[in-house]
């Protein structure tokens, strides 16, 4: 059901730096914001990114974002074993009128 | 502080009635730009968005619920209502509430969720 389309997961090393993209379309990524949000096991997601690349209060610089068409990134920079979670991406479907939200992708520090 | 917590039964039967309750702190419903959301998630999948209503009473939907969906909300008691018809046990999850706000002290802070298994 999901209409953004994330890879199952990514891996690298401590202190390594991941990206993992989200796959959309003109009537969602490429005319709406982005959002990121960050879920560990048995927790609610949290919010990561807004607006494409903005970051809450609280969140470190170690998490970015960027859009690029029908495409968005989330960097994830000196990964650490914290860091391992489930990461979705999020937007407005002006076709929809709808949120729709990634498949997910599990972050896996090495 | 930002707060919101579902409340509700955590088993219903089939064909039954889901009625989950949020209620919520740090913001209002009578806030521009500001709307409470239902978010859904079965066990090992993805987060599913059911719905949102907002400040001045929009309401949307997820296209292939919209027909068992109602948000309502209660401004003056902090509190959103979901309503999902006909249940059935592929709608088994955790359901999330969450605060929004598109403007200029944006904001999206969700709730602890709470399990709804749907079984006779």
């Amino acid at each position: 059901q999901s209409v953004l389309t994330q890879p199952p997961s990514v891996s690298a090393a401590p202190g390594q730096k991941v990206t993992i993209s989200c796959y959309g379309s003109s009537s969602n990524i490429g005319n709406n914001y982005v959002s990121w949000y960050q879920q560990f096991p048995g927790t609610a997601p949290k919010l990561l990114i807004y607006d494409n690349k903005k970051r809450p209060s609280g969140i470190r610089d170690r998490f970015s974002g960027s859009k690029s068409g029908t495409s968005a990134t989330l960097g994830i920079t000196g990964l650490q074993t914290g860091d391992e979670a489930d990461y979705y991406c999020g937007a407005w479907d002006s076709s929809l009128s709808a949120e729709v939200f990634g498949t997910g992708t599990k972050v896996i520090v090495l | 502080q930002i707060t919101l917590k579902e409340s509700g039964p955590t088993q219903v039967k089939p064909t039954q009635t889901l009625t989950l309750t949020c209620t919520f702190s740090g913001f209002s419903l009578r806030t521009t730009g500001v709307g409470v959301g239902w978010v859904r998630q079965p066990p090992g999948k993805a987060l599913e968005w059911l719905g949102v209503i907002y400040w001045d009473d929009d309401e949307f939907y997820s296209p292939s619920l919209k027909s068992r969906l109602a948000i309502t909300k209660d401004t003056s008691k902090n509190q959103v209502v979901l309503k999902m018809t006909n249940m059935n046990p592929v709608d088994t999850a955790t359901y999330y509430c969450r605060g929004i706000n598109d403007g200029l002290d944006a904001f999206d802070v969700w709730g602890q969720g709470t399990m709804v298994t749907v079984s006779s």
